[in-house]
């Protein structure tokens, strides 16, 4: 079946650090990528997506590249800030599976410091 | 103007009780979700309806009953509550069921069974 795992937290960063969540997974098929964030109290917000090997999702200066060789889709940020403080979810979809369903990682929580 | 909205945010009840969690997605989108959340932030999908017709359905316990009055609502009722239904239950919509069609998800309902 599908997988997907990316690195335990709490990762706790100083402001302007350089971030990187890893994340590998499992598919049986040829699977679309996401990272999704989780704000305190709040639903999860998608990040940035790929749905193709070398594509790279950006956005918000996150950015995550489709290594299909590696079965790889880590998370970077070259610079974090306070407000970047959350739980980043990896997830992939797979094209054959009925419907649209998300398998997710663990989640990493992230804490950046002033 | 919440894209998807789920009430109630918190609900707190006994063993035994029959509850029920309301979700409304104003998007437009045609097709909906329940995920649950547990205590360790683990996210795992329940249902998905298309349409108002159930495409995925995983190993749950039959006392948990989607409802899809229309596609732009999908309500969760849950029967003869237990301890390990506790959770966080999160209600989230696609525009498409294909695989690279980001999901949107409402706030939550953290349900506390006592």
């Amino acid at each position: 079946g599908n997988s997907v795992t990316q690195m335990e937290g709490p990762v706790t960063l100083s402001e302007e650090a350089f971030l990187t969540i890893n994340c590998t997974y499992t598919a049986t098929g040829y699977p679309s990528l996401f990272w999704y964030v989780q704000y305190p109290g709040e639903g999860l917000q998608l990040l940035l997506k790929a749905t193709k090997a070398d594509d790279k999702g950006s956005n918000k200066g996150f950015e995550a590249t489709y290594r299909k060789e590696t079965t790889s889709f880590h998370l970077e940020k070259g610079s974090v800030q306070v407000s970047d403080s959350a739980v980043y979810f990896c997830a992939l979809s797979d094209r054959a599976a009925a419907g649209n369903k998300l398998t997710f990682g663990g989640g990493t929580r992230v804490l950046v410091k002033p | 103007d919440t894209a998807v909205s789920q009430t109630p945010k918190y609900l707190v009840t006994q063993m035994g009780n029959d509850k029920s969690i309301k979700c409304e997605q104003n998007l437009g989108h045609d097709t909906m979700y329940w995920y649950k959340q547990d205590s360790k932030k683990f996210l795992k999908i329940m249902f998905s309806y298309n349409n108002k017709e159930l495409i995925i359905n995983e190993t749950v316990p039959n006392r948990f009953s989607p409802k899809s009055p229309d596609k732009a609502h999908l309500n969760l009722h849950i029967n003869s509550l237990e301890l390990g239904d506790s959770a966080v239950y999160f209600c989230a919509s696609s525009q498409e069921r294909l695989s690279n069609s980001p999901l949107h998800f409402g706030n939550g309902t953290r349900l506390t069974v006592t």
